[in-house]
Formats: C-alpha cells, sequence, structure tokens
C-alpha cells in the first residue's frame, strides 16, 4: 500500500533558525495537509492544501510558517524563525476523498 | 468542551476484554474517522464512517456513529497486548481537514 513518507525523521535546531519539513505524500492524492502534536498533547490541524494553494489554515499557522509543493512529487514546511514553542512532532498527510494518510512524522527539537 | 472529545481518557483492561472508547463532537460532519498512535509514532488510521452510516467493522473493531447525539463508539473486541496505544477520533466537515479529539490511552494488560 503506498504511503507518505517524511524526512528527517527527527530535526534538531537553534532558536531562530530556520527549518525545513519535507513530506512526499501519496502520488494520486489531490489534498494535502500539515499537523502537529506537542508532546503529550492532541493533534493540531496547521494547514490544507489543495490545487497549488492553502485552502484552509488554522491560527497556529501565522506568518512564521509556509508550505509548498515545489515539484509534482514534494510538499513542505518551513519554519522562518523557529521559537522553543514549535518544538513537537509534525505530521505530514495527503487524501482522495476517503481517509486521510498520515506520514510517520517529524520530531522537531528546538534549543 | 471542544471538537472531538473522547472518554475515558485512560482506559486500563485484559487480554481479552472488550475495550469501548467514546467520542463526542459539536459541527456537523461527512465522517468521522479513528486513528491509533503508538507512543511516539506516527497515526494509523483503522476506519472511516459516514455520517449517513451508523456501523461499521473492520476485524476485531466496530464502530457506531449516531448523528443525532454527535457520538461515536470504537470497540475492540477479544483485546491484545499489542492494542496497547492512544486511540484518536477526527471528524471531517465541509472542508477536508481533520479535527482530532483528546484521545483514549488504552492499556492492555497480560
Amino acid at each position: 500500500e503506498p504511503e507518505v513518507t517524511q524526512t528527517p525523521s527527527h530535526q534538531v535546531t537553534q532558536m531562530g533558525q530556520e527549518v525545513i519539513l519535507r513530506c512526499v505524500p501519496i502520488s494520486n492524492h489531490l489534498y494535502f495537509y500539515w499537523y502537529r502534536q506537542i508532546l503529550g498533547q492532541k493533534v493540531e490541524f496547521l494547514v490544507s492544501f489543495y490545487n497549488n494553494e492553502i485552502s484552509e489554515k488554522s491560527e497556529i499557522f501565522d506568518d512564521q510558517f509556509s508550505v509548498e509543493r515545489p515539484d509534482g512529487s514534494n510538499f513542505t514546511l518551513k519554519i522562518r524563525s523557529t521559537k522553543l514553542e514549535d518544538s513537537a512532532m509534525y505530521f505530514c498527510a495527503s487524501s482522495d476523498e476517503g481517509h486521510i494518510h498520515f506520514g510517520p512524522g517529524t520530531r522537531l527539537t528546538v534549543l | 468542551s471542544q471538537q472531538g472529545e473522547e472518554d475515558p481518557q485512560a482506559l486500563s483492561i485484559q487480554e481479552g476484554e472488550n475495550a469501548t472508547m467514546n467520542c463526542s463532537y459539536k459541527t456537523s460532519i461527512n465522517n468521522l474517522q479513528w486513528y491509533r498512535q503508538n507512543s511516539g509514532r506516527g497515526l494509523v488510521h483503522l476506519i472511516l464512517i459516514r455520517s449517513n452510516e451508523r456501523e461499521k467493522h473492520s476485524g476485531r473493531l466496530r464502530v457506531t456513529l449516531d448523528t443525532s447525539k454527535k457520538s461515536s463508539s470504537l470497540l475492540i473486541t477479544a483485546s491484545r497486548a499489542a492494542d496497547t496505544a492512544s486511540y484518536f477520533c477526527a471528524t471531517r466537515g465541509g472542508g477536508n481537514k481533520l479535527t482530532f479529539g483528546t484521545g483514549t490511552q488504552l492499556k492492555v494488560e497480560l
């Protein structure tokens, strides 16, 4: 069964640095998402992306965040200037009209 | 309360017993999905039930949906130690995003 893949699995960065989290969604899916989960908390929606543009975003997804689909296969989340509170597991996901498939996540640690 | 609240927050049972988790939500939905998450790992999709469905089965899983009460339940029958995980319900409304509940931590003891 096709899977969503994410790289890296773990990213450690210094506060104020930019990070790019990468994802390869399932190839025939049209909807793409980023979610995050702070340790011990619920999974929170960040942004959804369809037809090469953001279709919905949450309050968390402020100007520090951006998403891009630079080619036909990758989907990236950029955090411009990381803060300590950005430390979390970030999940990429993709879907057709059915259920949403999640990647294994990237654990981001901001020091 | 928030969209997608589960109860109980934690459940501890013996292997072989059934586990029931409940989820309540607030807004209208297109479908409701259940996910499992092992500690520190990714989200594994278990089952999807559409708003016009009332019950669905998949292996040892049984999901019910009551849209009049805005609630769903997940039943795991004949539980195993490997079922130990957190279980989340997630609702999909008019848009495409999923809104997750707070989760139930299930522990199945030998």
